[in-house]
């Protein structure tokens, strides 16, 4: 079975600091790697994700993760946070032998950003 | 391009009774995903449709079922509710299977409140 587990439940970081949000999986096929990001009262929407290639991917606002295989590891990073990335970001994986299906979720890291 | 909706925003139900969420994947996409975000349990695989069969259940008594439509929407219905089932129900869509695989996309979501 796979699992996925966020180190961090919690992250406060002051404004224009570096962050990272830890994330370990755990499976004995291939997966699918994805970060989400989750804003109050809101859906989830997709921040990055690694399905094969380069093991560095990056999103649009700056955040970067890089996928290890041999920690089981897709740690995700920022080097200068805004107050606007206060929100909860959850990992997930898929298995590639499905080509899609359903998403296993850590449980969420909260990150908090403050002036 | 509108992105997966769904309907109502907010529902009260009383427990015993039954609910029922819908949810409009984006224009071409045949598979649709629901997950419960419930406080404190984090967000759980409830049901995958794909071109109108269930195609994987997460572990979820049988009074959660659901269906997809020949237009690829899809229902989920919540019977017998307890006031456990109170959660965010979030509902994905994706390109299906095979190599057009590569992300889901998510609603909103429908807040569910059993009293």
């Amino acid at each position: 079975a796979q699992s996925v587990t966020q180190l961090d439940s919690q992250v406060p970081v002051f404004e224009e600091a570096p962050v990272e949000l830890r994330c370990n999986y755990s499976s004995s096929v291939s997966v699918y790697l994805f970060w989400y990001v989750q804003y109050p009262n809101q859906g989830l929407q997709l921040l990055l994700k690694y399905l094969s290639g380069s093991t560095l991917v990056e999103s649009i606002n700056g955040f970067e993760a890089e996928f290890n295989k041999s920690q089981t590891s897709f740690h995700l990073r920022k080097p200068s946070v805004h107050i606007s990335d206060t929100a909860e970001y959850f990992c997930a994986v898929s298995l590639t032998a499905n080509q899609g299906g359903k998403l296993i979720f850590g449980q969420g890291t909260e990150l908090s950003v403050k002036p | 391009e509108a992105g997966v909706t769904q309907s109502p925003t907010h529902l009260i139900k009383t427990r015993g009774q039954q609910a029922t969420l819908r949810c409009s994947p984006i224009s071409g996409h045949t598979s649709v995903y629901w997950y419960q975000q419930a406080l404190g349990l984090g967000l759980q695989f409830l049901l995958w449709y794909d071109e109108g069969e269930e195609r994987n259940r997460g572990n979820f008594p049988p009074r959660f079922s659901g269906r997809q439509f020949p237009n690829y929407s899809s229902e989920l219905n919540v019977n017998a509710l307890e006031l456990e089932d109170s959660a965010l129900y979030l509902c994905a869509s994706s390109l299906g299977r095979g190599a057009e695989w590569t992300e889901a996309f998510f609603g909103q979501g429908t807040r569910l409140t059993v009293v």
